[in-house]
């Protein structure tokens, strides 16, 4: 059965320094993979997504993430934080004949000026 | 473009009762997926409808029901509500249901509370 799970429940990082969100998934097949965020009052926006091809991704508002098949892992980074960057981060995946997405717990980011 | 939208946006109700939540999907999408978040945690996918049909079901119990009208709005209705499905209520809209990397587009939620 596919899982996520994203370690750290709260991730706190001053303004200006890198950003580091971790997510580990479990798929039987090549899954494609997401990662969300979530302002306060706010439904989920897409930042960025894996399907095939690049194992770097590029997403929206500086963040990128790299697949690593051999870690099983979709971790999230940015190399600056900004104050905007406060939110709610959710890592999902998917596999391609199913019509859903697997969410992880969330990770809530903090950033001290 | 009108992006997706829910109402209401909250909602108080008494164990028990029933309840309907509207979802209306972004244009020229026909496939709309439900999801329950409860606090603290990551969304929770309850089902999908494609073209008027249900096209799959995470596991929620048959009390949780819905409908996909013609112009591809959803609702979603939940029978008998209890104390643990007080939650955040997220729609997606997405384009053709069955790619499932089509990227989903989600509404603000609406908030239940169950006293």
């Amino acid at each position: 059965a596919q899982s996520v799970t994203q370690l750290g429940s709260h991730v706190s990082v001053s303004e200006g320094a890198l950003v580091l969100l971790r997510c580990n998934y479990s798929s039987s097949v090549p899954p494609y993979l997401f990662w969300y965020v979530q302002y306060p009052n706010q439904g989920l926006q897409l930042l960025l997504k894996y399907t095939t091809g690049a194992t770097l991704v590029k997403g929206i508002n500086g963040f990128e993430a790299e697949f690593k098949k051999s870690e099983t892992s979709f971790h999230l980074t940015k190399p600056s934080a900004h104050m905007s960057d406060a939110a709610e981060y959710f890592c999902a995946v998917s596999e391609d004949s199913s019509y859903k997405l697997i969410f992880g717990s969330g990770t809530r980011l903090l950033v001290r000026p | 473009e009108t992006g997706v939208t829910q109402s209401p946006t909250h909602l108080i109700k008494t164990r028990g009762q029933q309840v309907t939540l509207r979802c209306s999907s972004q244009s020229g999408h026909n496939t709309v997926s439900w999801y329950q978040q409860a606090l603290g945690q990551g969304p929770q996918f309850i089902f999908q409808y494609y073209r008027e049909e249900e096209n799959g079901r995470g596991n929620f119990p048959p009390r949780f029901s819905g409908l996909q009208f013609p112009n591809y709005s959803s609702e979603l209705n939940v029978n008998a509500l209890e104390l643990d499905d007080s939650a955040l209520y997220l729609c997606a809209s997405s384009t053709e249901g069955i790619r499932s990397y089509n990227e989903q587009f989600f509404g603000p939620g609406t908030r239940l509370t169950v006293l």
